[in-house]
């Protein structure tokens, strides 16, 4: 089985641009959840997206968003770039079911650098 | 609210010495606990995970973790380092009915000395 995929797997942009990462569950998956990670603040949940609705959402202003595809693939956008936005952007996929017998199996992840 | 520590942002062993890894959690409920493996320049792997079906927990590459709710721990540690074990690690939960949100502790870096 082909595991996670994200693209791209590295961007450069702008201040004030915005930007659209894709991640590509592993088949059969229901469940993506997206996650920023940086050296500051380390990894930090995002949101996450079953059956292309959004299920959980984490601290993240409004400029953060994402979405679902009925194949399950799943797009979270940034818009007004900052600086510090700068970090890798990790998506892991699941079956979305209950935690007990489920595992998030993480991508490659997109760096962003913000210039 | 829910959150987990790692006590140590950097451990050095030397190859074929005890690895320990701390993880603490704080909750009155015993989440779910995870962790986590990164290597340079790639996604999370997950290592092993406690769901309350048994306190020892066995993972992939020799790992395993005791969930100690008296302590409110969930230490990893592997007997005899190898220098493939260089990574960084990464303790995380779960709430109950919170599928999906991992939590993260801020990660400890593993160095293995030859």
């Amino acid at each position: 089985k082909a595991g996670v995929t994200q693209t791209p797997r590295y961007l450069i942009k702008t201040r004030g641009q915005q930007v659209t990462l894709s991640c590509s569950p592993i088949s059969g998956h229901r469940s993506v959840s997206w996650y920023q990670q940086t050296p500051g603040q380390g990894l930090q949940f995002l949101f996450e997206y079953f059956s292309e609705t959004q299920r959980n959402k984490g601290n993240f202003p409004g400029r953060f968003s994402g979405r679902q595809f009925s194949n399950s693939r799943s797009e979270m956008n940034v818009s007004t770039l900052e600086l510090g936005d700068s970090a890798l952007y990790l998506c892991a996929s699941s079956l979305g079911g209950p935690v007990a017998t489920d595992t998030q199996y993480f991508g490659p992840g997109t760096r962003l650098t913000v210039l | 609210a829910q959150s987990v520590t790692q006590l140590g942002s950097h451990v050095s062993v030397s190859e074929g010495a005890l690895v320990l890894l701390r993880c603490n959690y704080s909750s009155s409920v015993p989440p779910y606990l995870f962790w986590y493996v990164q290597y340079p320049n790639q996604g999370l792997q997950l290592l092993l995970k406690y769901t309350s079906a048994a306190t020892l927990v066995k993972g992939i590459n020799g790992f395993e973790a005791e969930f100690k709710k008296s302590e409110t721990s969930f230490h990893l540690t592997k007997p005899s380092a190898h220098m493939s074990d260089a990574a960084e690690y990464f303790c995380a939960v779960i709430l109950s009915g919170n599928t999906g949100k991992l939590i993260f502790g801020q990660g400890t870096t593993l160095q293995v000395k030859p």
